[in-house]
């Protein structure tokens, strides 16, 4: 166990739809990463978030948003869904300044029928 | 164009083989990792490796870092069938936060 929580485990909804997934991170870390992984593509970096603020931004679609509370959970929204959005959603936590070691929650998968 | 480039891409062996895996590229990394995945899971860190020239041993798992700290190697002994499941290699670029990974390596290792 990661300590890296993610909610929910599994979602199925309808293109056009749009969800959001939730993570909270270790306990003390104030960094959180949201990676996409899909079969063709691998782990795709999305976003970075470090103590509510955004840090980095990677391969995210406008139609993905993301925020952190104060209270440093994440959410990852996705808007207008695809089909191919359909794909594994990992949240991250990380003590930044750290050596880059990431802890991975256990996923979300999402199926956009 | 990837990043980090991981061979072979798929890998099975016999139980108690040994197996190398390659993670190259052009881009010199302040840290390099190891994850491990099973199907379905999220990626576990095994190591890291920060000095160009490091080894470092888990077990029946070897890792080498680069001496220019753009490649890394994982070395398994006497696979086992526990060994089974995606190994991923991933970078932090110098002057970066930002964590790469490769595509990773999938080994089903037969008993």
């Amino acid at each position: 166990d990661s300590g890296v929580t993610q909610t929910p485990k599994h979602l199925i909804t309808a293109t056009g739809q749009r969800v959001t997934l939730r993570c909270s991170p270790r306990s003390g870390d104030l960094s959180v990463y949201w990676y996409q992984q899909s079969l063709d593509q691998g782990l795709q970096f999305l976003i970075q978030y470090y103590n509510g603020e955004e840090r980095a931004k990677g391969n995210i679609l406008e139609r993905f948003s993301a925020q952190q509370f104060p209270d440093l959970h994440s959410e990852l929204n996705l808007s207008s869904l695809e089909l191919g959005d359909s794909a594994l959603y990992f949240c991250a936590s990380s003590v930044v300044r750290g050596r880059g070691e990431q802890f991975f929650g256990p996923g979300t998968r999402l199926t956009v029928l | 164009t990837q990043l980090l480039e991981q061979s072979p891409q798929f890998l099975s062996i016999q139980e108690g083989e040994n197996l190398t895996v390659y993670c190259n590229s052009s881009s010199v990394f302040s840290s390099l990792q190891w994850y491990r995945q099973e199907p379905g899971e999220g990626p576990v860190l095994l190591v890291t490796v920060v000095t160009g020239g490091e080894v470092k041993k888990l077990k029946r798992l070897t890792f080498q870092f680069g001496d220019a700290r753009k490649d890394s190697s994982l070395h398994i002994t006497a696979a086992q069938p526990g060994d089974t499941g995606l190994y991923l290699c991933a970078g932090v670029e110098s002057g970066s936060e930002k964590l790469v990974f490769g595509k990773g390596m999938k080994l089903t290792v037969n008993p």
